[in-house]
């Protein structure tokens, strides 16, 4: 089982809908949580990162966590072609190999 | 700005040729990653450092080898290059070990 586990896509949206980004972990150790996005052919972006159970807003981007279920997700308002890119989620525990533990991505299509 | 530089963007080695790809951080990040990404397998870590002088294995580290004899460097060698070491390798810095870190741009290596 991956540590970090996530629905490789491509999740299709209209522009201006909610996208929704889903991400499970293994570990209940792990502590603190993040998202990156990832252009074709670019390296990967902080764009959220989240340490506490509930939602945390930044501008369009919203991260939520549930400890207890071991979600993570992430939520795109007002989707715009330009956020047509892989979301890699990461999960960090203070134990272990104390480095990100990242999945493999969900590839985001914003159709105009 | 946080800026991690990757010393190459392109490389194209030879089977059995020793390879250094090197990386280079300029906020006094004391932590350093060395992951590398193939489709499919999402970014897999193969080495990462604490400190000066310091590395510890990641879940990959079978081939490679790390160095770091200063702070802002982090240099990963291919002892002897085989063609599953054919991969985009990307080099990451961050301030404490649960901060999200900042990417180089990726060194993609083709051993032919």
């Amino acid at each position: 089982q991956k540590e970090v586990e996530q629905n490789s896509g491509p999740l299709s949206v209209p522009e201006g809908a909610i996208a929704s980004l889903n991400c499970t972990y293994s570990d209940r150790g792990s502590q603190s949580f993040f998202w990156y996005r990832q252009y074709s052919g670019k390296s990967p972006e902080l764009i959220m990162f989240i340490y506490s159970n509930g939602d945390k807003e930044d501008g369009r981007f919203t991260a939520q966590l549930n400890k207890a279920s071991q979600y993570v997700s992430l939520l795109i308002r007002d989707s715009q072609p330009s956020d047509s890119a892989t979301y890699l989620c990461a999960a960090y525990m203070d134990t272990g190999r104390r480095a990100l533990t990242f999945g493999s991505g969900t590839r985001l299509q914003v159709q105009p | 700005d946080v800026k991690v530089t990757q010393s190459s963007r392109y490389l194209v080695k030879r089977t059995g040729e020793k390879v250094f790809l090197e990386c280079v951080q300029d906020m006094d990040h004391e932590n350093m990653f060395w992951y590398r990404q193939d489709p499919g397998l999402g970014l897999r870590l193969i080495y990462f450092s604490y400190d000066v002088k310091m590395k510890e294995k990641g879940d990959i580290p079978e081939g490679y080898s790390v160095s770091r004899e200063k702070k802002e460097r982090f240099s990963l060698i291919l002892e002897s290059a085989s063609t599953n070491q054919t991969s985009m390798y990307l080099c990451a810095s961050s301030l404490s070990k649960n901060y999200g870190y900042t990417f180089g741009s990726g060194t993609r290596l083709t051993v032919v």
